[in-house]
């Protein structure tokens, strides 16, 4: 089974910094990776899939990085409306093996 | 605009079996994508469940497979989850989504059901 692990678990940042989330996988899965925001009592929302690519209506400031086993979301300045947690996604299509990541909560320092 | 939204009890006794169904807006089940059931523990992460495609062809979570059906109804647009033998570890916010293929990423998200294990 693969293993998906994020750092930090919280992260406490001030607007217009510069956030980096990290998520490593315990063997190799390619590009296949999502990252997700989910604010409290919502459902997640899709950013980034294929490691890289921006899904549709996401703002520029987030951006992902990395393929193999580490991987990086980045936000390049950070707005009050991204306070939430953030979650990585293996999707691992030839096995079906779905894992997320523990979550990365992004709070206001 | 693409629309999920979850129905079903929102208390279930332990033992028994939890059913929760999914209907589809904005986008016919039957011309594509996977579909998925997603749930989360109360301030915990998220578990994938498992997914089917519109032909029924389904895949599960192997750490629930013993307990997990997925079906589909594409006459009504929805698709179904059915979690046996439950207990309070299934206490959860259940999810149902879309995928782009059988293991995500997931792009569209119902806004959730909060399912409670007690007698």
């Amino acid at each position: 089974d693969i293993q998906m692990t994020q750092s930090p678990s919280t992260l406490s940042a001030s607007v217009g910094d510069r956030v980096t989330i990290t998520c490593r996988a315990s063997q190799s899965i390619s590009s296949w990776l999502a990252w997700y925001q989910q604010k409290p009592g919502k459902a997640p929302k899709l950013l980034i899939y294929k490691a890289s690519s921006l899904e549709s209506g996401v703002p520029s400031r987030f951006s992902g990085s990395g393929s193999g086993t580490e991987f990086t979301l980045t936000i390049s300045s950070l707005q009050p409306d991204d306070f939430a947690t953030y979650y990585c996604q293996q999707y691992n299509s030839y096995s079906v093996d779905v894992r997320f990541g523990q979550g990365t909560k992004v709070e206001i320092k | 605009q693409v629309q999920l939204q979850e129905s079903g009890p929102g208390l279930v006794k332990p033992s028994e079996t939890l059913s929760l169904t999914c209907t589809v807006s904005g986008y016919s089940i039957s011309s594509g994508y996977y579909w998925g059931w997603i749930r989360q523990p109360p301030g915990k992460g998220l578990e994938w469940i498992g997914s089917i495609y519109h032909s029924g062809s389904t895949y599960y979570n192997p750490s629930l497979k013993s307990r997990v059906t997925i079906s589909v109804d594409t006459s009504k647009n929805q698709f179904s989850l059915k979690l046996s033998s439950v207990t309070a570890a299934d206490t959860a916010v259940y999810y149902c989504a879309r995928a782009t293929a059988v293991a995500g990423p997931f792009d569209y998200w119902g806004q959730g059901t909060l399912v409670t294990v007690s007698s």
